[in-house]
């Protein structure tokens, strides 16, 4: 399994969608856990970090599950500004650096 | 002001020649990275830098050296340039405390290209 893998897309949805991205990880022993998003010829920026309780920012919702080493990342009520590259990040087993996904290209359209 | 400054935000030059990108951040962070984004948009971490200290070094070409002067800069030289190191180059930089990572904030990218 490769350290942090991610369904590409391109997801395109309508406004008002709900979306939602999964990723798996490798290394059991992760601690450090985020969503960051890519918008095109931009630099990454962090959208939230993943709580192992999961957690909530306005329309986003990010849940860590351990047990299957997954993370996802819900969107409800898509706007087009959401529109980019959705990034999973997860730490790298020796503990010295995040590991980036490959992203998840979403597309909102009106 | 300006996290994570990085120039030239666009270096064109040619093969063989030698180049480097500096990067500065001004937010106290301990720790600075380099990763490269090929044309398929893949993010690669390709050094990091604790206090003035490499601590992770992944498989890159020895062509690509990187240089602190302090712990606000982390500059990225790279010597006889070939085609495949035309990429962008992105700094970034974040505070780590016990194995934790902390958000990273990326610089603006330094769009390099190979001729």
């Amino acid at each position: 399994r490769k350290e942090v893998e991610q369904d590409p897309g391109p997801f395109n949805v309508p406004e008002g969608a709900t979306v939602a991205f999964n990723c798996t990880y490798s290394n059991s022993a992760s601690q450090s856990f985020f969503w960051y998003r890519q918008d095109c010829r931009k630099e990454p920026k962090l959208l939230m970090s993943v709580y192992s309780s999961g957690n909530e920012d306005g329309r986003f919702t990010a849940q860590l599950n351990r047990a299957s080493q997954y993370i996802s990342l819900l969107i409800r009520d898509s706007k087009l500004s959401d529109s980019a590259t959705y990034l999973c990040v997860v730490n790298n087993q020796a503990g010295t650096a995040l590991i980036f996904g490959k992203g998840t290209t979403l597309s909102v359209s009106s | 002001d300006t996290a994570v400054s990085q120039t030239p935000k666009y270096l064109v030059t040619q093969m063989g020649n030698d180049k480097s990108i500096k990067c500065e951040q001004n937010l106290g962070h301990d720790t600075m990275y380099w990763y490269k984004q090929d044309s398929k948009k893949f993010l690669k971490i390709m050094f990091s830098y604790n206090n003035k200290e490499l601590i992770i070094n992944e498989t890159v070409p020895n062509r690509f050296s990187p240089k602190s002067p302090d712990k606000a800069h982390l500059n990225l030289h790279i010597n006889s340039l070939e085609l495949g190191d035309s990429a962008v180059y992105f700094c970034a930089s974040s505070e780590t405390s016990g194995g934790l990572f902390y958000e990273q904030y990326f610089g603006p990218g330094t769009r390099l290209t190979v001729t």
